[in-house]
């Protein structure tokens, strides 16, 4: 059992390139997040999507776009990369549809944007 | 995240107790967590307390919410080497779907 698998490990961008941070789940759970990681700064969320077709905000949106394509994949878009998007990025899936949140995390995605 | 507070760090000796501590500022937080991130990993859920709870035991962990100075900490007893990791903290405001973190607090166990 995979979990939540996220991948690239490791990319290194250009400012303005763009690429997809693709991540799939194998739990059969209805809702994705992606976060993005910067030290002291915990976790911030970027968008999340509640169920296969639904995407929504988070705190952090602006320079990227998501993709809930089918329930088991949501892949993060970076159009145009900047500097400011080095991070390290998770992907997590929800068990359950009401009280706790309990996530499971990907292994992340470290993105330097030179 | 700028509503759930942590130290960044705390160092102890392995068999001693830790004690990581997090304050939050919205009362209308339902579930407050405990997740750890072990280096070069993702984050885990260690253990969550609902919040009309003031206390949750499991194994070397315990947990304690004093919601009127809202703030929750994690205690591990007999702390070993293999503890040491980033601690985070996080909440569940209402009936919401989504978490909001603490910075961290990075814990070094010294042999």
């Amino acid at each position: 059992n995979a979990g939540v698998t996220q991948t690239p490990k490791f990319q290194v961008l250009k400012t303005g390139q763009s690429m997809t941070l693709q991540c799939a789940q194998d739990m059969n759970h209805n809702s994705m997040y992606w976060y993005r990681q910067d030290p002291g700064m915990g976790l911030r969320l970027i968008y999340y999507s509640a169920s296969e077709g639904t995407t929504d905000k988070g705190e952090v949106p602006n320079g990227y776009n998501v993709s809930r394509l089918n329930k088991r994949e949501f892949s993060l878009r970076l159009e145009s990369a900047a500097p400011s998007q080095t991070s390290v990025y998770f992907c997590a899936s929800r068990a359950g549809e009401s009280g706790a949140n309990v996530l499971t995390f990907g292994a992340g995605s470290r993105l330097t944007v030179l | 995240g700028e509503d759930v507070e942590q130290s960044l760090f705390l160092s102890v000796r392995e068999g001693d107790s830790s004690v990581i501590n997090c304050t939050y500022t919205d009362s209308s937080s339902t579930y407050l967590y405990w997740y750890k991130q072990e280096p070069g990993a993702g984050l885990q859920l260690l253990t969550y307390i609902f919040s009309n709870m003031d206390m949750k035991q499991d194994q070397r962990l315990t947990v304690l919410l004093n919601k009127k100075d809202k703030h929750l900490s994690l205690r591990i007893a007999d702390t070993q080497t293999g503890d040491s990791a980033i601690y985070f903290c996080a909440e569940t405001i209402g009936a919401g779907n989504m978490l909001t973190f603490g910075g961290g607090t990075r814990l070094m166990v010294k042999p």
